[in-house]
C-alpha cells in the first residue's frame, strides 16, 4: 500500500475563493508531482518537485502554484478559484533510484475532486 | 518520449487472459515501456515496466517483441476488479529521477462474468 495521502477528497467552492489542496507522503520520497485529469479524458503533469525548496511547472500550463518545504509536503495552491478549474487533481511520489538507474513506480494518492460553481 | 498507440477499449471474460497490445514504433534504444492503470477514477497503479526482456511480477506479464516496436501486457487469470483503463507508457525516465510520464488515453479493458 502507497502512503500518500491526499485531501480534501471532494471540494466544492464559489468563484474568487483560495483552495488548497493538500498532498502528504510518508515514504521519504525526493520525487513529487501533481496531475491533473478531467473526467474520462487524459492526465496531465501541471508541477513537480525534484525535492524540498524545488518546484518545476509541467507539460499543461495551470494557474495553480506549488510549494515544496518539507520533503513529505507538496500543497497546490489556487488563490482564485474559477469554473474552468473543476478538475480532479492527483498527487504523486517517486524515489531517486540511484545514479545510472531509472526511475521506479510513481505512486498516486486518490485524487482531490474540485468543483468550483 | 515516443508515442504509443492502444486500442480504445477491449472485452475479456472472467478467469480468462487479458492480452491488450501497444504499438510503440519509435521506440529509442534507451525508452523503458511502462504499463499503469486506473481504475474508477482512482489514483493510477503501477504495474509492470521493461526495457527489451519480458518481465513478469505478481499482477502481470509483459513481453517486448525483440524490435520492441510493441508490447502485450498479460494479466493471466483476469478478475473483475481488474476492470480499468491501462495505459501503455514509454519514456526515458529520468531526469535528476524526476519521472514525467506522459499518460495517452489508454484501453478501457472491461472484464466481464
Amino acid at each position: 500500500e502507497a502512503d500518500i495521502y491526499q485531501t480534501p477528497r471532494y471540494l466544492v467552492i464559489g468563484t474568487g475563493k483560495k483552495i488548497t489542496l493538500e498532498c502528504s507522503q510518508t515514504m521519504g520520497h525526493d520525487k513529487m508531482y501533481w496531475y491533473q485529469q478531467d473526467p474520462g479524458m487524459e492526465l496531465h503533469l501541471i508541477h513537480y518537485s525534484y525535492g524540498v525548496n524545488s518546484t518545476e511547472k509541467g507539460d499543461l500550463s495551470s494557474e495553480s502554484t506549488v510549494s515544496r518545504i518539507r520533503t513529505e509536503h507538496f500543497p497546490l495552491t489556487l488563490e482564485s478559484a474559477r469554473p474552468s478549474h473543476t478538475s480532479q487533481y492527483l498527487c504523486a511520489s517517486s524515489e531517486y533510484p540511484g545514479t545510472g538507474r531509472i526511475s521506479g513506480e510513481l505512486f498516486f494518492g486518490e485524487g482531490s475532486r474540485l468543483t468550483v460553481l | 518520449d515516443a508515442k504509443t498507440t492502444q486500442p480504445p477499449s477491449m472485452d475479456c471474460a472472467e478467469g480468462r487472459a487479458a492480452n491488450l497490445p501497444c504499438n510503440h514504433s519509435t521506440i529509442s534504444g534507451n525508452e523503458y515501456v511502462y504499463w499503469y492503470r486506473q481504475i474508477h477514477s482512482q489514483g493510477p497503479q503501477y504495474i509492470i515496466h521493461g526495457l527489451k526482456n519480458n518481465e513478469t511480477n505478481e499482477m502481470a506479464s509483459l513481453i517486448i517483441t525483440e524490435d520492441r516496436k510493441s508490447s502485450t501486457l498479460i494479466l493471466p487469470h483476469a478478475t473483475l476488479r481488474d476492470t480499468a483503463v491501462y495505459y501503455c507508457i514509454v519514456t526515458q525516465g529520468t531526469i535528476q529521477g524526476a519521472q514525467k510520464l506522459v499518460f495517452g488515453q489508454g484501453t478501457r479493458l472491461t472484464i466481464n462474468p
